[in-house]
């Protein structure tokens, strides 16, 4: 069974760091690529950040292009996002979104960690 | 960038009925769609991809229809476990999702 396990989240100032982290299990890590998808309170959903299997492909949607890095461990099987210069907009629940082998939908979720932006 | 219009944002109907959740896309994404699910507190859950296949577990209820720019998800008969939250999203070009509609089950 897959299992993406997110943890990392919390109340940070503007302006501020924090760095989520995804221990994935259940599938062959090194296979997949993977995502962060985020959801404001009570918003809709969000792409933030793909990163492909061997970590040579790396997207990022607008909002946190510049502010945001994406990694992986292979060593852990887990997949990264550093955040930095933290804003307001950035509250939100972050998941980690396994993509399909083939495809580019999204297969499996994490049940996500909350980050709140607040002074 | 591909933006996604999903109507209506919220719909209300009766056990047994048939629904009908409409995804209109900017730019032409052929097929490459996909419809999740998501109740309060949950993940999002993959319900279609590929505009009109169902993913694994998912009851035949659901299906999915569509191809360019206009895309509809339909459930035959809604049951009371089907209140929640269904996003569209394309993955033609990066991934952009619907900004939701809300079902609820009087």
């Amino acid at each position: 069974e897959v299992q993406l396990v997110e943890s990392g989240g919390g109340l940070v100032q503007p302006g501020g760091s924090l760095r989520l982290s995804c221990a994935a299990s259940g599938f062959t890590f090194t296979s997949h690529a993977m995502n962060w998808v985020r959801q404001a309170p009570g918003k809709g959903l969000e792409w933030i950040s793909y990163i492909s299997s061997n970590s040579r492909t790396i997207y990022y949607a607008d909002s946190v292009r510049g502010r945001f890095t994406i990694s992986r461990d292979h060593t852990k099987d887990s997949v990264l996002l550093q955040m930095n210069s933290l804003r307001a907009e950035d509250t939100a629940v972050y998941f980690c979104v396994k993509k399909d082998a083939k495809d580019f939908y999204f297969e499996s979720w994490g049940q996500g960690t909350l980050v709140i932006v607040s002074s | 960038d591909i933006q996604m219009t999903q109507s209506p944002s919220t719909l209300s109907a009766s056990i047994g009925d048939r629904v009908t959740i409409i995804c209109r896309a900017s730019h032409s994404i052929s097929s490459w769609l996909a419809w999740y699910q998501q109740k309060p507190g949950q993940a999002p859950k993959l319900l279609i991809y590929h505009a009109s296949n169902l993913e694994s577990g998912v009851p035949s209820r659901f299906s999915g229809s569509g191809s360019g720019t206009e895309f509809t998800l339909t459930i035959s008969s809604l049951q009371p476990d089907d209140s929640a939250t269904y996003y569209c999203q394309q993955y033609e070009s990066y991934w952009t999702f619907g900004q939701g509609t809300k079902v609820e089950v009087k």
